[in-house]
């Protein structure tokens, strides 16, 4: 595709169920970022994968959150027994590395737990 | 650790008017640095970056940015703002690794009056 797309754009859930987020990057993109941006905020950096190293978890906020890139392409975000401050806009992004770091931006998916 | 600050959370022009939005950094190293734009329902666009060379920098749709390095600034100009340009304003600042993290200040919203 043309650029990186995010599923589902939206998505309503319990407090407590699990939620599964996924990232299909720019092909040929070897970077990929996960972001959250909560109401009113900036963009909060959660994880990012490059090629086949270990990814930088430096940024999850809790053992709920987890992602995976599978066949370097294609990510899912999962967050385990979601809670209401998860409420976000949860941001993917992809960039070629030799392209110095510019980054493209899916549209996002707004997660709101009820 | 890198840091961004924007110190304007909202900012009214008129239309035709001109336009800076402020933006602070924090890095030890030579910083990458970018402007993101966010319109109402979209996805994160890329404005302008700067990595090394011509302090001032030309980005789409009119803007440019000055990088002062004695100020730890990257502020976002435009001569002449159009309606078209209301949409919230994103500075950030990229690792000077490969690794191309990017860490992102809460954003100006910017409002254009008639």
């Amino acid at each position: 595709g043309a650029g990186v797309s995010q599923s589902p754009s939206n998505k309503v859930t319990e407090k407590g169920k699990d939620v599964e987020l996924r990232c299909d990057p720019i092909s040929g993109h070897t970077a990929l970022y996960w972001y959250r941006q909560s109401l009113g905020q900036g963009l909060e950096f959660l994880i990012y994968f490059q090629g086949n190293s270990a990814p930088d978890k430096s940024g999850l906020p809790s053992d709920r959150f987890s992602a995976e890139r599978t066949g370097g392409s294609v990510s899912t975000l999962t967050i385990q027994r979601t809670q209401q401050e998860d409420s976000a806009v949860y941001l993917c992004a992809s960039s070629f590395r030799r392209d110095n770091h510019e980054q493209f931006f899916g549209p996002g998916t707004r997660l709101t737990v009820l | 650790a890198q840091s961004v600050t924007q110190p304007d959370i909202h900012i009214t022009v008129s239309e035709g008017a001109s336009l800076e939005l402020r933006c602070n950094y924090s890095y030890g190293a030579t910083p990458y640095l970018f402007w993101y734009v966010q319109s109402p329902g979209q996805g994160l666009q890329l404005l302008l970056k700067y990595f090394s060379g011509d302090t001032l920098v030309q980005g789409i749709k009119g803007f440019e940015a000055e990088f002062k390095r004695s100020q730890s600034s990257f502020n976002l100009r435009k001569p002449s703002v159009h309606w078209t340009d209301a949409a919230e304003y994103f500075c950030a600042v990229g690792e000077d690794t490969n690794a191309g993290k990017s860490t992102f200040g809460d954003g100006t919203t910017l409002t254009v009056k008639p």
